[in-house]
This record gives C-alpha cells, structure tokens and sequence, in this order.
C-alpha cells in the first residue's frame, strides 16, 4: 500500500522569505501523481501545484515549485517570497494513475508567515 | 475552474437525528466522489468512495449502516449520518473527479462542520 509522509509538523519564515516544505512518499507503482494541497483557516481545499511522475521536469506555478526526486521517493515543496496569505495546512497527497482516482495525503505541515 | 458545491456549511442536530450532507459537482460531471473526515488538527481521513449507480466503497473502519452514501446522478452524491451521536462530531469534506478529464485533479468542496448535541 501507499503511504505518504510529511515530518515537519510545522514551520516558520520570515515574510519574503523562502521556506521548503518536505513530503516522501512509498510506492511499487512507476506512473502516478503528487500533488500540495493547501488549507487555510477556512478549511477550503485549494491545489497548490501537481507533478506527474512520468515528467522529470519539476513542476512550477509561480512562487512555489517543487523539487520532484523520483528515485528518492521525495517531492518537496519550495515557497519563495512568503506572503502572509500563505499561512495554512499543506498537505502533500499521491493518486495512482491507474485505478480509482483515491488520493493518499500526508498528516500536513502547518506554515506559520511572521512578519 | 472546476466547482464543487457542499451544503450545508454547518450544521447543528440532536442526538439521535440523522443529518444529510449535499455534495454537488456544478460543471462538470463526477464519476466518482469522496467523503472525507477531518478531525481538528489532522489530516483528512478517507471515508468512502463514492461510485455513480452503484453502492459507496467504505474503508476499513466505517460504519456502511452509520454514513449512508448515495450517488443518483453525476453531479450529486449525498452523506447522511444516521442516529448522530456526539463522537460524530467532525468536519466532513466531499471532493469530486472530472469524468472526463482522467488527470484532473480533485475539487474539494467547502466542508461541513457537524455538532451533534
């Protein structure tokens, strides 16, 4: 079975600041994906940013990127310029690409922004 | 963006009641749906899957007769939890797959919080 994990249960940086989040992951699968999730306090569900582990190249949306490392197992979370607003729950979550679409998440890293 | 519509909010019942959460996919159609539990401070905790036409898929754990799921149409599935007690407390989120898209991410919805009194 899958299992996701995330060993920070929380951190900090300094607004502007650029912070990475951890997220390792355990498969005997070669095609899936890796997804962050971010949960504000409002608790809506908001995708972050996916990767498709077939593509070496690691995915970007603006301030964040990731740093996918297929043979480690490792799909870390970089957070550059930190903003206020992005104070929240991430969750690190893994779906087979073949199957149901079940998505596997993390216990969540809890990001403190200080101003 | 894709649009997952979760009613209600929030919702306050007696114990003993049965309570019926609305999970709506508004523009696109959901194959497959899924109710998770959260507990505060936790990580989302898969509750069943819910498949169109046919009965949920509940994980280990879950009682099947305690959180009844129905999926009559595409773009609805319904959680009801009967005979609430106050351990059912929780917040419960739907989330849905776009039928059409088998690479689509999942759209949560906004969640329900339930306090059973």
């Amino acid at each position: 079975a899958q299992t996701v994990t995330q060993s920070q249960p929380e951190m900090s940086v300094q607004e502007a600041e650029t912070v990475t989040l951890s997220c390792t992951y355990d498969t005997s699968e070669s095609d899936y994906y890796l997804f962050w999730y971010k949960q504000p306090p409002s608790r809506q569900m908001i995708l972050v940013i996916r990767q498709e582990a077939y593509k070496q190249q690691n995915a970007t949306e603006n301030r964040f990127s990731v740093n996918f490392q297929k043979a480690a197992k490792s799909f870390s979370l970089k957070i550059s310029d930190s903003q206020l607003g992005d104070a929240a729950m991430y969750f690190c979550a893994y779906r087979s690409a073949l199957g149901t679409y079940k998505y596997i998440f993390g216990t969540g890293t809890r990001l403190k922004v200080l101003a | 963006g894709a649009v997952v519509s979760q009613h209600p909010s929030r919702v306050i019942c007696k114990s003993g009641t049965s309570v019926k959460i609305e999970c709506r996919s508004l523009d696109f159609q959901a194959t497959t749906m899924f109710w998770y539990r959260q507990f505060p401070k936790q990580s989302l905790m898969l509750m069943a899957t819910s498949n169109e036409g046919s009965k949920a898929t509940y994980e280990q754990g879950v009682e099947k007769d305690k959180f009844l799921i129905n999926h009559a149409s595409l773009t609805l599935s319904t959680l009801t939890v009967t005979s609430a007690h106050p351990e059912d407390s929780s917040f419960y989120i739907c989330s849905a797959s776009n039928r059409g898209k088998t690479d689509s991410p999942l759209h949560f919805g906004n969640g329900t919080r339930l306090t059973v009194t």
